[in-house]
């Protein structure tokens, strides 16, 4: 079955640092994968996407890698700040035709001052 | 800007009660998603809709139903609350974009206790 992990629950980082954001996925062929942003009590709030065919796509202090051997996406955010904390979600559609989106679980983010 | 929105932030409901969850987007997108979303269980698709009057259902669609008479409203239906439908409950909407959907647009959330 179509699986999608993000490897840490939370992560805690001192302010100024890179923090890189992992996540893995088990049978799928996504033909894109997204990031999204979540606030306590808020709903996710879209990031970035890249494409099967995109290896790196970034966005001021965002930087995301899509590596398909490896079924791997990498999420940075370089010069972190303390407005950074919050749980970020990858999520992946469930392959060609589909209008599904399936969400990993997210990673809590914590920028330390 | 997109703008999604929902009935209520919070909802208090009894065991048994037929409960309606309504969303709204602004931006004539084409598909409709309705989300629980509990810790440790993260985002589960309930039901979406690409178009009027058409949906699916998601990994989790037992006890809910959903309505799409017009093109930027999506309801949720829980036709008899039970307290294991306690959670928050998120919709979102996006665009269909040279054949596939991109990026999901989400409301702020519909927090529902169910007693």
């Amino acid at each position: 079955s179509q699986k999608i992990e993000q490897n840490s629950e939370a992560l805690n980082i001192q302010e100024g640092k890179t923090a890189t954001l992992t996540c893995n996925y088990t049978n799928y062929s996504p033909a894109y994968l997204q990031w999204y942003r979540q606030d306590p009590g808020r709903g996710p709030v879209f990031l970035l996407l890249i494409r099967e065919n995109e290896k790196e796509k970034r966005k001021e202090r965002l930087k995301v890698t899509f590596d398909t051997t490896l079924k791997q996406s990498l999420f940075h955010i370089t010069a972190s700040q303390p407005a950074d904390s919050a749980t970020y979600l990858c999520a992946l559609d469930s392959g060609a035709g589909s209008y599904q989106l399936t969400f990993g679980k997210g990673t809590k983010l914590s920028v330390i001052p | 800007d997109v703008k999604v929105t929902q009935s209520s932030r919070y909802l208090v409901k009894r065991t048994g009660e037929k409960v309606f969850l309504e969303c709204v987007q602004d931006m004539d997108h084409e598909n409709m998603f309705w989300y629980r979303q509990d810790p440790g269980l993260g985002l589960r698709l309930i039901y979406f809709s690409y178009d009027v009057k058409m949906k699916e259902k998601g990994d989790i669609p037992e006890g809910y139903s959903v309505s799409r008479e017009k093109k930027e409203r999506f309801s949720l239906i829980l036709e008899s609350a039970s307290t294991n439908q306690t959670s928050m409950y998120l919709c979102a909407s996006s665009s269909l974009g040279q054949g596939r959907f991109y990026e999901q647009y989400f409301g702020p959330g519909t927090r529902l206790t169910v007693t």
